[in-house]
C-alpha cells in the first residue's frame, strides 16, 4: 500500500504570510496531484505534476515534485483569506487507470 | 453541467440497516470510484471501477458493495450499517484514456452518513 504523509495537519496564519505544505512518501508515484476542498463540497484539482523536479506555478501557488518522485510541496506566497480550505495531495501509481492515494490533508486558515 | 451527482446528501441510519448511495456522472468517464473522508485521515478509497461490468476493491472495502451496470452509474451499498461507517462519502470519476495517471478526478458534493 502506498502512503502519503502530509504536514502540517493544521496551519493558521495571518493574511500576507507565506506558507509551505509538504507531502512525503517512501513510494515512487508516476504523478502527483494537489486538490483544494471547501466545506460542504468535493475536492477540486489545482495541479498535476508528472516529472521529477518539476515546478509549476499557479498565480501565488508554487508546486514542486521531488526529483525521485516520492515527495511534493505546495508553497503559497502572500496568503489571502480566500486561500482558506483543506489542501490534499494525491499520488497515482503505475497502473494505467491512475488509482489515487490521498494524504491526510492540511487545513489552512488565513486570518484577515 | 451536472458533472457528478450524489444522492442523498444526508442520511441517518440505525445499526444493521442497509442503504444505497447513488452516484451518476454525465461526462462519459470510464473510471468511477468511492471514497470516504474522516477527520485526520484524508480520503480513503473504498471501491473503484474502470468500466461497465468491472469493479475492484480499494483500501477499505469491507462492509460495502458496488456494481457498475452502466457507464453513468456507480451505486455504493451498505449491507448492514455499523457506527464505524459514519463518514462523508464522495463519488469521483475521470477519463482513463489518453493519460489515466494524470487525469483530473471530478468529485460529487458528498453524502454525509450517520449510523446510530
Amino acid at each position: 500500500t502506498q502512503l502519503l504523509e502530509q504536514s502540517p495537519q493544521f496551519l493558521s496564519i495571518q493574511e500576507g504570510e507565506n506558507l509551505t505544505v509538504y507531502c512525503n512518501s517512501s513510494s515512487v508515484f508516476s504523478s502527483l496531484q494537489w486538490y483544494r476542498q471547501e466545506p460542504g463540497e468535493g475536492p477540486v484539482l489545482l495541479v498535476t505534476v508528472v516529472t521529477g523536479g518539476e515546478v509549476k506555478k499557479l498565480k501565488r501557488l508554487t508546486f514542486q515534485f521531488g526529483d525521485a518522485r516520492k515527495d511534493s510541496s505546495l508553497h503559497i506566497t502572500a496568503a489571502q483569506t480566500g486561500d482558506t480550505g483543506l489542501y490534499l495531495c494525491a499520488g497515482a501509481g503505475g497502473t494505467s487507470y491512475g488509482k489515487l492515494t490521498f494524504g491526510q490533508g492540511t487545513i489552512l486558515t488565513v486570518h484577515p | 453541467n451536472a458533472g457528478v451527482t450524489q444522492t442523498p446528501k444526508f442520511q441517518v441510519l440505525k445499526t444493521g440497516q442497509s442503504m444505497t448511495l447513488q452516484c451518476a456522472q454525465d461526462m462519459n468517464h470510464e473510471y468511477m470510484s468511492w471514497y470516504r473522508q474522516d477527520p485526520g485521515m484524508g480520503l480513503r478509497l473504498i471501491h473503484y471501477s474502470v468500466g461497465a461490468g468491472i469493479t475492484d476493491q480499494g483500501e477499505v472495502p469491507n462492509g460495502y458493495n458496488v456494481s457498475r451496470s452502466t457507464t453513468e452509474d456507480f451505486p455504493l451499498r451498505l449491507l448492514s450499517a455499523a457506527p464505524s461507517q459514519t463518514s462523508v462519502y464522495f463519488c469521483a470519476s475521470k477519463m482513463t484514456s489518453g493519460g489515466g495517471n494524470t487525469g483530473e478526478l471530478f468529485f460529487g458534493e458528498g453524502s454525509r452518513l450517520t449510523v446510530l
